[in-house]
C-alpha cells in the first residue's frame, strides 16, 4: 500500500538558516503530493502541493518539487523565521473517480526555530 | 476565508460511554472526511462520506464508529462505546470534487 516517510525531528535551526525536511513516498501510479503544517494549538493547514512529476509547489517561501525518479518531495526554505516553528506533515493523496480523496500522511517533523 | 469548524475542542469521556464529535464543513464542499492522530503517531484516514453515504473507510473504522450528516451543515462522528485506545486528536476535513482537503482544528478526545 501507499506510505510516506519523513525525517525524524525535531529539527532545530537558528533564524535565517536554510531548511530541508526530507520526504519520500511509496505508491503505485501518480499520486498528488502535499505538505501540511500544524502550528501549536491549531489544525492542519495546507502549505503547498504538486499534482504531477516535476511540478514545484511553493507558498510562503517554502518549496517542494515532485521527483518521480527518486520518489521524493523534500520541503525547503531558504531562510526560516521563528514563526515557522510548527510540525510539518508530508502526505500523498489518491483522487478517486467519484471525486473524493484519501490522504496518507508521514509521521510529521517538528521544526523549532530560535532567534 | 471559509474554514472547517469542529466542536468541542476537547472532550473527556469515561470508557464505555458514547461520544459525538461535531464538524461544520466548508459550505460548498460535498466530500467529508474524518482522520485521527494518536499522540506521537501518524495522522490516519478513518472515513470519507459523500451523498449521504460512506465512500471509503479504513480498517480502524469498525462497527463502533458511525458518521452522519444530520442536517445541511453538520457532519458528525459517533463512537458508540469508547475505549482507552480511542484517545486521539480527531480531524474533520472537507473538499470539492478532485480537490485537496481542508482540515478543521481538531477535537482532542481523552478516554479515562
Amino acid at each position: 500500500g501507499d506510505s510516506v516517510t519523513q525525517m525524524e525531528g525535531p529539527v532545530t535551526l537558528s533564524e535565517e538558516a536554510f531548511l530541508t525536511i526530507n520526504c519520500t513516498y511509496t505508491a503505485t501510479g501518480y499520486p498528488s503530493l502535499f505538505w501540511y503544517v500544524q502550528y501549536p494549538g491549531e489544525g492542519l493547514q495546507l502549505l503547498l502541493k504538486a499534482t504531477k512529476a516535476d511540478d514545484k509547489g511553493s507558498n510562503k517561501g517554502f518549496e517542494a518539487t515532485y521527483r518521480k525518479e527518486t520518489t521524493s518531495f523534500h520541503l525547503e526554505k531558504g531562510s526560516v523565521q521563528v514563526s515557522d516553528s510548527a510540525v510539518y506533515f508530508c502526505a500523498l493523496s489518491r483522487f478517486m473517480n467519484s471525486g473524493y480523496s484519501t490522504l496518507t500522511f508521514g509521521k510529521g517533523t517538528m521544526l523549532l526555530v530560535s532567534p | 476565508e471559509p474554514e472547517v469548524t469542529q466542536t468541542p475542542s476537547h472532550q473527556v469521556t469515561q470508557m464505555g460511554q458514547e461520544v459525538i464529535l461535531r464538524c461544520v464543513p466548508i459550505s460548498n464542499h460535498l466530500y467529508f472526511y474524518w482522520y485521527r492522530q494518536i499522540l506521537g503517531q501518524k495522522v490516519e484516514f478513518l472515513v470519507s462520506f459523500y451523498n449521504n453515504e460512506i465512500s471509503e473507510k479504513s480498517e480502524i473504522f469498525d462497527d463502533q464508529f458511525s458518521v452522519e450528516r444530520p442536517d445541511g451543515s453538520n457532519f458528525t462522528l459517533k463512537i458508540r462505546s469508547t475505549k482507552l485506545e480511542d484517545s486521539a486528536m480527531y480531524f474533520c476535513a472537507s473538499s470539492e470534487a478532485h480537490k485537496e482537503a481542508f482540515f478543521g482544528q481538531g477535537t482532542r478526545l481523552t478516554v479515562v
